[in-house]
């Protein structure tokens, strides 16, 4: 079946626009993650979503950062006021059933979209 | 609190070379035990995973043991192929919660 996708794959912009960048989760996932890639780093975590509440929102660098999931499938996260430290590969993951089924859940991972703030 | 660390790359190897890329944890309780693979262009793909101490995973000729006493997991092939190139992360997680390392990244030479 078709995995987590993501668009745009790739968006530049410049200092101080607002950017949306969006994940479409595995069908059927009730968890989905964002998480942000700098070069030569591992995936940092962002926000967690169980349905379509953000159960975890504690890896949010600041309030420029906003995600949402009104129907619980799709989601879409916002930087406004981007900077250029905000420069980075972000990346969705979706789960069967995350952190409220009392097991290990595997992540699934989309390709990314890599956001360049000139 | 719970983190990854994973052995500094570039790694560079010849075909058919036996690959070890090593990883420790530190964590505050029993987190399961993740290698995730990164191709050129693609997104990250789970390799294999260990959920309790000493369970081994495998997959595609890779094998990573959980051991609780050293706090590792180290990723070992016996002959890599040149499409094994990519990039290597080891990640743990505990309630679903995941830390990733900084990541490995391996060329195979023909």
């Amino acid at each position: 079946g078709a995995g987590v996708s993501q668009t745009p794959s790739n968006k530049v912009t410049e200092k101080g626009k607002y950017v949306e960048l969006r994940c479409d989760p595995i069908s059927g996932h009730t968890a989905l993650y964002w998480y942000r890639q700098s070069l030569g780093q591992g995936p940092e975590f962002l926000i967690y979503f169980q349905g379509t509440g953000a159960a975890d929102d504690s890896g949010l660098p600041n309030d420029r950062f906003f995600a949402v999931r009104p129907e619980g499938s799709v989601s879409t996260l916002k930087i406004q006021r981007t900077e250029r430290g905000d420069s980075a590969v972000y990346l969705c993951a979706s789960s069967p059933a995350g952190r409220a089924s009392g097991r290990t859940d595997t992540q699934y991972f989309g390709p990314g979209t890599r956001l360049t703030v000139l | 609190g719970n983190s990854v660390t994973q052995m500094e790359g570039p790694v560079t190897l010849s075909e058919e070379a036996f690959l070890t890329i090593n990883c420790t944890y530190t964590a505050t309780g029993y987190p399961s035990l993740f290698w995730y693979v990164q191709y050129p262009g693609e997104g990250l793909q789970l390799l294999l995973k260990a959920t309790k101490a000493d369970d081994k995973g495998s997959n595609k000729g890779f094998e990573a043991t959980y051991r609780k006493e050293t706090t590792s997991f180290h990723l070992e092939k016996g002959s890599v192929q040149v499409s094994d190139s990519a990039v290597y992360f080891c990640a743990l997680s505990e309630d679903n919660q995941f830390y990733f390392g900084t990541g490995t990244s391996l060329t195979v030479i023909p």
